[in-house]
């Protein structure tokens, strides 16, 4: 069992759908973070959960919306994307949060929106 | 503002070629610099982490390397499975960690 899982690794959507996005860690850590990554650009961090709680909103546009319904499980639902939207959005997870432990990072989702 | 930079933006080497990665960062406070190996299409892989200046950490053909302003990670010999983007992230306190834009190592045989 790999320690962070993301499911589906490769997602298309129109600009119309409504998708989820998957990421289970099997590490027993405490916080949770979405990242997104695009080409020529550093990883850009979305979201933070800490036991569950949100703590760190980066200013993500209302289009995405996270869920932690326990320390293991994160979802980010996906609706009426822009074409701009396409990146791979990676999950990690870190034993605890803030900037003094390592992450652990998910294979990534692969999103393309038309 | 907090910032990352790392060089070169992609570096060509022939096998055996050893050479150096650069990471330089101005964050306030620092907590912690890391490295991830990341391959086409998958996530980031972490390598080290390196907590105060001085400090040296090894792993096979890698060795990264830290001062108060910068970090290296030294690739000695590089094979051509070596290939891949090196990440730099810097940690501060309260915060997720603040990555660089990633050099993008090609070892050619």
């Amino acid at each position: 069992e790999t320690g962070v899982t993301q499911t589906p690794r490769h997602l298309v959507m129109g600009m119309t759908n409504k998708k989820s996005l998957k990421c289970e860690q099997h590490l027993g850590h405490n916080a949770m973070y979405w990242y997104k990554q695009s080409a020529k650009k550093p990883l850009e961090l979305m979201f933070v959960y800490n036991f569950k709680e949100q703590t760190e909103n980066n200013s993500v546009p209302s289009r995405f919306s996270p869920e932690c319904p326990n320390s293991s499980h994160l979802f980010l639902h996906l609706h009426t994307l822009q074409p701009e939207d396409s990146a791979l959005y990676l999950c990690a997870s870190s034993r605890n949060p803030g900037g003094g432990g390592e992450l652990f990072f998910g294979e990534g989702s692969r999103l393309t929106v038309l | 503002e907090d910032q990352v930079t790392q060089s070169p933006e992609a570096l060509r080497l022939q096998e055996g070629e050893s050479s150096s990665l650069n990471c330089s960062y101005t964050v306030s406070g620092l907590r912690g610099l890391f490295w991830y190996r990341q391959d086409p299409g998958k996530g980031p892989e972490f390598l080290f982490t390196l907590y105060s200046a001085g400090e040296e950490k090894e792993k096979e053909r890698l060795k990264a390397t830290l001062t108060k302003k910068e970090s290296f990670l030294h690739i000695t010999a590089p094979k051509p499975e070596d290939s891949a983007t090196y990440l730099c992230a810097v940690g501060q306190a309260g915060t997720a960690l603040i990555f660089g834009k990633g050099t993008t190592l090609s070892v050619s045989s």
